[in-house]
């Protein structure tokens, strides 16, 4: 079975600096998705940035960008120029291409903003 | 935008009631999801549904759990005789089929139930 590990259960960083949130995964299987959601106070799950393991050009998607390293099965999110509206639950999610996979989830990691 | 709605919002019952939380996924979509969030804990996947019957469900998807779409557009999860420890924010999801897609979830924004 698919693992996600999230290891820092909280960060911080100064607003306008940048952050790396990291995420490590285990699976078996050589083609999948990885994903990083967003979760703020009002706990609505809202994607931020979808990386396909076939690709090996980081997906990017504004401030946001990951590290995408699949032989050692890491996948960290960097978060440019944080604002004070990135402060949430960031969740590392792995999911399979096969039909109607569910998505795994990690265990989160708390984002503070510092203004 | 389309977009995932669920009601209520939240939802208080005691335990040993039946609750039945309802989601109306976006309207192109086919997959359709249950997942649930304990407070302050990960979010779990419950259960899958594709071509009206469940396509994968996780060991806490017991016998008291059931997910039905009753017509086109509504998706509902069923708790039979509810638990104290089945308080959670409940996520409905739903997915298109894309070719070349990241078959993304699209996530409603949940209904809280509270069991007392």
């Amino acid at each position: 079975a698919q693992t996600v590990t999230q290891s820092q259960p909280e960060m911080s960083v100064q607003e306008a600096e940048t952050v790396t949130l990291s995420c490590t995964y285990d699976t078996s299987e050589s083609d999948y998705y990885l994903f990083w959601y967003k979760q703020p106070p009002s706990r609505q799950m809202i994607l931020v940035i979808r990386q396909e393991a076939y690709k090996q050009q980081n997906a990017t998607e504004n401030r946001f960008s990951v590290n995408f390293q699949k032989a050692a099965k890491s996948f960290s999110l960097k978060i440019s120029d944080s604002q004070l509206g990135d402060a949430a639950m960031y969740f590392c999610a792995y999911r399979g291409i096969q039909g109607a996979q569910k998505l795994v989830f990690g265990q989160g990691t708390r984002l503070t903003i510092n203004p | 935008e389309p977009e995932v709605t669920q009601t209520p919002s939240h939802q208080v019952t005691q335990m040993g009631q039946e609750v039945i939380l309802r989601c109306v996924p976006i309207s192109n979509h086919l997959y359709f999801y249950w997942y649930r969030q304990i407070l302050g804990q990960k979010v779990e996947f419950l259960v899958s549904f594709y071509n009206n019957e469940i396509s994968e469900k996780s060991e806490i998807f017991d016998d008291q759990f059931s997910v039905e779409r009753p017509d086109g557009s509504n998706f509902t999860l069923k708790i039979r005789s509810t638990k104290l420890e089945d308080s959670a924010m409940y996520f409905c999801a739903s997915s298109p089929i894309s070719s070349g897609g990241g078959y993304e979830q699209y996530f409603g924004p949940g209904t809280r139930l509270t069991v007392t």
